[in-house]
C-alpha cells in the first residue's frame, strides 16, 4: 500500500509563499486522485484541495482558491501544495490524501480519503 | 456550499456501552444512483484520520464490525455496538457529493 510522507512546513511570515510536497512510496501514484487536508491547531478537519491522476483538474475549498495551487509529479511520485498570500489563519497540519475508489457496478465509480501522511505543520506568524 | 453539522460534539460512554454520533447535510447527499455519499473518519489522539465508513454505511478494510453507518438523504448516523478504550478520538463526517466538507467533529472520552 502506498504511504505518503509531508515536508516542506515551517514558520512563514503573513503574505509570503510555501510549497509542500507529498512524497508517494509507490509507483502507482500516478493512478492515484490526491487531496490536501488541513487542520488548524486545536481544530477540526478542513478539506483544502483535489487533484485528478493526471493533474487535468483541480478543485479548491472557498478559503485557498485563488491563493493555492496544487500539482502533482507523476514521474516523482509527488504531490504539491503551492501556498501564497499566506494567511494567520492557514496556520495547520497539512495532510496529503490518496483517495481510494469504489466502483459502482451501474458505472462511475466513488472516491474516499484512504491512506493519509502523518502530516506537517505550517505556522504564519510575523 | 453543503454545511455538516454533528451532534453531539463531546461523547462520554461506558467501555462496554454502545454510542451514536448524528451528522446532518444541509442539502441531501443522496445521489442519482441510490448510494449516498457520506464518510466517517476517526482521529485518534496524536494520529492521522482513518476511514470507518464510506457511501454512508461500507465499513471500510480492517474497520471491527462494531462500528456501523446508517441513514439516507440527509441525516446519517455512525453507531459503535459496544465502545472499546482504543474507540477514543474525534469522529468527523464527510461529504462527498460537492469537493468534500467535514463535520465539527465529535470527541468520543472514555468516562
Amino acid at each position: 500500500q502506498v504511504q505518503l510522507v509531508e515536508s516542506g512546513g515551517g514558520v512563514v511570515q503573513p503574505g509570503r509563499t510555501l510549497i509542500l510536497s507529498c512524497a508517494a512510496s509507490e509507483f502507482t501514484f500516478r493512478t492515484y486522485v490526491m487531496h490536501w487536508v488541513r487542520q488548524a491547531p486545536g481544530k477540526g478537519l478542513e478539506w483544502v484541495a483535489i487533484i485528478s491522476h493526471d493533474g487535468t483538474n483541480r478543485y479548491y475549498a472557498d478559503s485557498v482558491k485563488g491563493r493555492f495551487i496544487i500539482s502533482r509529479d507523476n514521474g516523482k511520485n509527488t504531490l504539491y501544495l503551492q501556498m501564497n498570500s499566506l494567511r494567520p489563519e492557514d496556520t495547520a497540519v497539512y495532510y496529503c490524501a490518496t483517495e481510494g475508489r469504489y466502483d459502482f457496478s451501474s458505472g462511475g465509480y466513488y472516491g474516499f480519503l484512504d491512506v493519509w501522511g502523518k502530516g506537517t505543520t505550517v505556522t504564519v506568524s510575523s | 456550499d453543503i454545511v455538516m453539522t454533528q451532534s453531539p460534539l463531546s461523547l462520554p460512554v461506558t467501555p462496554g456501552e454502545p454510542a451514536s454520533i448524528s451528522c446532518r447535510s444541509s442539502q441531501s447527499l443522496l445521489y442519482s444512483n441510490g448510494y449516498n455519499f457520506l464518510d466517517w473518519y476517526l482521529q485518534k489522539p496524536g494520529q492521522s484520520p482513518q476511514l470507518l465508513i464510506y457511501l454512508g454505511s461500507y465499513r471500510a478494510s480492517g474497520v471491527p464490525d462494531r462500528f456501523s453507518g446508517s441513514g439516507s438523504g440527509t441525516d446519517f448516523t455512525l453507531k459503535i455496538s459496544r465502545v472499546e478504550a482504543e474507540d477514543v478520538g474525534v469522529y468527523y463526517c464527510m461529504q462527498a457529493l460537492e469537493t468534500r466538507t467535514f463535520g465539527q467533529g465529535t470527541r468520543l472520552e472514555i468516562k
